[in-house]
């Protein structure tokens, strides 16, 4: 069974500046991945990023960026040079190595302000 | 690649009513998945599809709900006899079996008044 926590309900941010957003986990297989979906008003989730567990780099796409620290079980997601259009909510998700399905967390609301 | 399509956007029914939405995936995923997100909530997982075969099912998923994947293309997802609890967004997914992400619809509001 796999388990994600989102702790930060909600997030802001100044247009420009960076942005972390944390994420737990827990799960019981060795060979798992991690994403991050962004979801704005339109609602299609989209994928941000992912992180396959065995991988010790953090990913990385343009301004997103992980922290991923296995033993700690977090895997966070930092936002640089934030932009209007990044506002949304934001999940965390994980799926086994074994397993197509999907867990996410709660999800984090991030506001942009300009 | 015309994405994942979900049809209708918006569904009001009222309680007891029986309601169906269709998912239509991209053409060349065969797996197939529904979610449920309700408000302030991440999506929960309601069922799987490899091709025509419903692989897993949820606890969630009541015996008042069935799905369908009749030729491994779309699916349909109905649920009967509404009650207000099934008042949510359901999302449907499509993804290759390999490893790749999923690709999410739109998704269907569903109101129970």
């Amino acid at each position: 069974a796999q388990t994600v926590t989102q702790s930060q309900p909600e997030m802001s941010v100044q247009e420009a500046e960076t942005v972390t957003l944390s994420c737990t986990y827990d799960t019981s297989e060795s060979d798992y991945y991690l994403f991050w979906y962004k979801q704005p008003p339109s609602r299609q989730m989209i994928l941000v990023i992912r992180q396959e567990a065995y991988k010790q780099q953090n990913a990385t796409e343009n301004r997103f960026s992980v922290n991923f620290q296995k033993a700690a079980k977090s895997f966070s997601l930092k936002i640089s040079d934030s932009q209007l259009g990044d506002a949304a909510m934001y999940f965390c998700a994980s799926r086994g190595g074994s397993n197509y399905k999907l867990t996410f967390g709660k999800g984090t609301l991030l506001t942009v302000n300009p | 690649d015309t994405g994942v399509s979900q049809d209708p956007r918006h569904k009001i029914t009222k309680r007891g009513q029986n309601v169906t939405f269709r998912c239509d995936p991209i053409s060349e995923h065969n797996r197939l998945y529904w979610y449920r997100q309700t408000l302030g909530q991440g999506p929960e997982f309601l069922t799987y599809f490899q091709n025509e075969a419903q692989l897993e099912k949820s606890r969630l998923l009541s015996d008042r709900f069935s799905a369908e994947r009749p030729k491994g293309s779309f699916s349909t997802l109905e649920i009967q006899r509404t009650e207000q609890g099934d008042s949510a967004m359901y999302l449907c997914a499509s993804g290759t079996p390999y490893n790749s992400p999923l690709h999410f619809g739109n998704g269907t509001r569903l109101t129970v008044t």
